[in-house]
């Protein structure tokens, strides 16, 4: 298996213009969790799914962060305006087995 | 909710010196805490895990303890190495439905000296 797959690596937008970022899960795990990394609040969780279904937002920031999983094999974190405060490392991972497995994680820049 | 506290934030050791990273958490429902290291530019990698009904479990030059009565758990290293340099996060859980939840330490950055 390929792990957990995310894109883009690498994102450079400018303040106020839409961002999406793909995860794609271990085939056969059913739980996805979308974290975000900085330098000052460390790893934060911003929203989980079960079965496609979302279990617990209460970490997404703002109404500006949504996020979507239409299927057992995709999902979507979409910033919308971006803010440069919104600048940091989005991961990805999905649960099988008792054991959470992360992407390698998206760059995000908002000039 | 759960909260874990991890320390220390950074730790220098010589090359075949040990390590210790010390977490403590609030939950005393939680049952699972494993271990994550990250290299730079990578993403989270597990390296160990533990549950709550076992107090040790090792693997190689990795071990980690659990205290329930207490509420902290410990990561060993021994005869560390320099690719061992990263950045270790340990974690809790409680199990909530079929899914779990992960509660992350503040990350401690090893440096291990050549």
């Amino acid at each position: 298996d390929a792990g957990v797959i995310q894109s883009p690596r690498h994102e450079v937008t400018e303040m106020g213009q839409e961002v999406t970022l793909r995860c794609k899960p271990i085939s056969g795990h059913n739980s996805l969790f979308w974290y975000r990394q900085t330098m000052m609040r460390g790893l934060e969780l911003l929203i989980y799914f079960n079965n496609n279904v979302p279990i617990d937002d209460s970490g997404m920031p703002e109404d500006r962060f949504s996020a979507k999983m239409p299927n057992a094999s995709f999902s979507t974190l979409k910033i919308q305006p971006s803010e440069p405060r919104d600048s940091a490392v989005y991961f990805c991972a999905s649960r099988g087995s008792g054991i959470q497995f992360f992407g390698p994680g998206t760059r995000l820049t908002v000039l | 909710g759960e909260n874990v506290e991890q320390h220390p934030s950074t730790l220098s050791v010589q090359e075949g010196d040990s390590a210790v990273i010390k977490c403590t958490y609030s939950d005393s429902a939680s049952n699972y805490f494993p271990w994550y290291k990250q290299e730079l530019g990578k993403g989270p990698q597990l390296i160990i895990d533990i549950r709550s009904n076992v107090g040790e479990k090792k693997d190689q030059r990795i071990a980690v303890t659990l205290n329930k009565t207490a509420k902290h758990f410990s990561l060993h290293i021994t005869e560390t190495q320099p690719e061992d340099s990263a950045v270790y996060f340990c974690a809790a859980s409680i199990a909530s439905g079929s899914a779990r939840q992960l509660t992350f330490g503040s990350g401690t950055q090893l440096t291990v000296l050549p």
